[in-house]
């Protein structure tokens, strides 16, 4: 399995507070990716980056901030959480970009009350 | 029309037989074609790429139909183990869009 780790694997947190997810990785791949995936909607693209300091939106990317600062490391934050929120979040990895295939994280649920 | 379609199932199949299941996606223009497995509250996995050409793994047949638009899985002599979600991946412009998935129960 691909060298991904997601932390925290859980968390709940009240509504307004900010959210930090960490994504590290050890197959120094160059893209990095956030998912979230959410019941009748599927996996839906949150951020992505392609490089250190290179980020770039996704289709939902309202409401979330990126950073990478070094490659193995890519952060989504949630500056103000609020229920909507509420998903399972994950990481994803690939070397080579969006056309081939990538290796998933094992998810963070998070719950925003 | 959605980009990526599956039919969500669930597909009830009787351990050892075989099933088959379609993904339809509406830009002529995609470029790859993949399929995932999802595992309940488990991280998607890859199961195969597809080629133009057909592909196989085992008891896993990939096909692409370019014409109709479609992608397939299927699965011979069906395992317990199979019983999962399987999620369709198309990639058009190095944009990556994932279908909401298929689901598969093994009945023993």
């Amino acid at each position: 399995d691909a060298g991904i780790t997601q932390s925290p694997r859980h968390k709940v947190t009240e509504t307004g507070t900010p959210v930090t997810l960490r994504c590290h990785q050890t197959e120094n791949h160059r893209y990095m990716y956030w998912y979230r995936q959410d019941p009748g909607h599927g996996l839906r693209l949150i951020h992505y980056s392609y490089g250190v300091k290179d980020t770039d939106k996704g289709e939902v990317s309202d409401g979330y901030s990126v950073s990478r600062s070094k490659t193995e490391d890519f952060l989504l934050t949630l500056e103000s959480a609020t229920s909507s929120q509420t998903s399972v979040y994950f990481c994803a990895i690939s070397d080579r970009g969006q056309a081939e295939p990538q290796h998933f994280g094992d998810g963070t649920r998070l719950s925003i009350l | 029309r959605k980009e990526v379609e599956q039919d969500p199932g669930p597909f009830n199949v009787p351990e050892g037989a075989t099933v088959a299941f379609n993904c339809t996606y509406s830009n002529s223009a995609s470029q790859s074609f993949f399929w995932y497995r999802q595992d309940c509250r488990k991280e998607p996995k890859l199961l195969m790429s597809v080629y133009s050409s057909g592909n196989e793994d085992g008891r896993f047949t990939a096909q692409l139909n370019r014409a109709s638009q479609y992608i397939s899985l299927l699965i011979r002599d069906s395992k317990l183990s199979d019983s999962a979600t399987y999620l369709c991946v198309v990639n058009r412009d190095d944009k990556i869009i994932f279908g909401k998935g298929t689901r598969l129960h093994i009945l023993p």
